[in-house]
């Protein structure tokens, strides 16, 4: 374990489902992400949370809609996805938003596909 | 803007061999760059990285890297290959004047196949 839980690990969800991704951290850190990892492709970041706060939006659709309720959990809520947006989605953590040198912590992913 | 160039898709080392992944990057100052793997059903791990000093830098495991700022490239390396170290390999770069967001640019990825 890596100190970030992510559940679920699998969702399989139709187009017109509603379903959320959790991500949970124990490593005392202030700063979260969500990254989107598609086979051969970069890591797209998603948003950025420091101290609860959202810092950025990466230009994510709406039917992505990302929750902080604390610095040691993060959620994306999922509604009406498209069949594109079936991927591994990765949560991260720092200990802060701003340090250059920060080294991201992940979790193992929710691989999600939309049927 | 920031990017990476991860130029193979897939390198294959027989077990004992070097490995070298490579890695090349773009930035309008000077870089943070880091490599992070990836084995099956995990999420990205922390190799190692290169914020300011001597060029080579030792990470997890064995491996290695050079940053070589004249040919803007900073290519992962292992003496010796084992099988588990097959897995994929991110190398990964944030411009020292633009890390706002922890803003990291990341490759494509490079899978490595370690043949017993």
């Amino acid at each position: 374990e890596t100190g970030v839980t992510q559940t679920p690990r699998h969702l399989v969800m139709g187009m017109t489902n509603k379903k959320s991704l959790k991500c949970e951290q124990h490593l005392g850190h202030n700063a979260m992400y969500w990254y989107k990892q598609s086979a051969k492709k970069p890591l797209e970041l998603m948003f950025v949370y420091n101290f609860k706060e959202q810092t950025e939006n990466n230009s994510v659709p709406s039917r992505f809609s990302p929750e902080c309720p604390n610095s040691s959990h993060l959620f994306l809520h999922l509604h009406t996805l498209q069949p594109e947006d079936s991927a591994l989605y990765l949560c991260a953590s720092s200990q802060d938003r701003d340090s250059g040198a920060n080294v991201l912590t992940f979790g193992a992913g929710s691989r999600l596909t939309v049927l | 803007a920031q990017s990476v160039a991860q130029p193979e898709d897939q390198v294959n080392v027989a077990e004992g061999n070097p490995l070298t992944v490579k890695c090349t990057y773009s930035v309008s100052g000077n870089p943070y760059l880091f490599w992070y793997v990836q084995y099956p059903n995990r999420g990205l791990q922390f190799l190692l990285k290169y914020i300011t000093g001597d060029n080579l830098v030792k990470g997890s495991y064995g491996f290695e890297a050079e940053f070589n700022k004249s040919q803007t490239s900073f290519h992962l390396k292992k003496p010796s290959a084992l099988v588990s170290d097959s897995a994929l390999y991110f190398c990964a770069v944030r411009d020292r004047l633009n890390y706002g967001n922890n803003r990291l640019a990341f490759g494509k990825g490079n899978q490595v196949v370690v043949i017993p």
